[in-house]
């Protein structure tokens, strides 16, 4: 089946370190990858998406590139801020899927 | 500003108690989605309707039960609260699905506490 395993939290960094937060997938066929975004007290929000082999999506800092021999999706950033603070989550939708298949999150803090 | 809102914010409920969760979005998007949230932060799927008039299970539809009113609503029925219903529930709209380059969009949440 499909599914996404996340590196396991909680994540704590100091300010302007470097992040870097493990994405894996198993999927049939070629998925969309997206990274979410959880900040406190709110709903998910999408931080970046890429929709093929080698594609990078980037936002607001963060980047993150679809590796297909690897399976893999890591989110990178490469100064955390304390506003970066939230909770991460991996996913993936199957092409021809209805529905996006999340990871279990990866708390993040930036301590200043 | 455009986006999925989700009414009431936050609830208290009586074990036995009904309610209804009401989910609007306003981007004429197909597919609506119904998830909860518990400690541990994992997102579970309830329910979902593709399309206005489709519904269709998720991960953990026990206990639930949901409408697609229209295009614009989806809402989410608890006939009888149970404690393990206690949680943060969130809605989600997205276009276009199985494109393959598209996201969801969520609402706040309401955060609901059955005693």
């Amino acid at each position: 089946g499909n599914s996404v395993t996340q590196m396991e939290g909680p994540v704590t960094l100091s300010e302007e370190a470097f992040l870097t937060i493990n994405c894996t997938y198993t999927a049939t066929g070629y998925p969309s990858l997206f990274w979410y975004v959880q900040y406190p007290g709110e709903g998910l929000q999408l931080l970046l998406k890429a929709t093929k082999a080698d594609d990078k999506g980037s936002n607001k800092g963060f980047e993150a590139t679809y590796r297909k021999e690897t399976t893999s999706f890591h989110l990178e950033k490469g100064s955390v801020q304390v506003s970066d603070s939230a909770v991460y989550f991996c996913a993936l939708l199957r092409k021809g899927a209805q529905k996006l298949v999340f990871g279990q999150g990866t708390r993040l803090t930036i301590n200043p | 500003n455009a986006g999925v809102t989700q009414t009431p914010k936050f609830q208290v409920l009586k074990t036995g108690q009904s309610m209804t969760l009401q989910c609007a979005q306003d981007m004429n998007h197909n597919s609506m989605y119904w998830y909860r949230q518990d400690p541990g932060m994992g997102l579970r799927l309830i329910y979902y309707s593709a399309s206005e008039g489709t519904t269709d299970k998720g991960e953990v539809p026990n206990g639930y039960n949901v409408s697609r009113l229209n295009k614009r609503e989806f809402s989410l029925r608890l006939e009888s609260a149970a404690p393990s219903q206690t949680s943060v529930y969130f809605c989600a709209s997205s276009d276009n699905p199985g494109q393959g380059d598209y996201g969801y969009t969520f609402g706040s949440g309401t955060r609901l506490t059955v005693v």
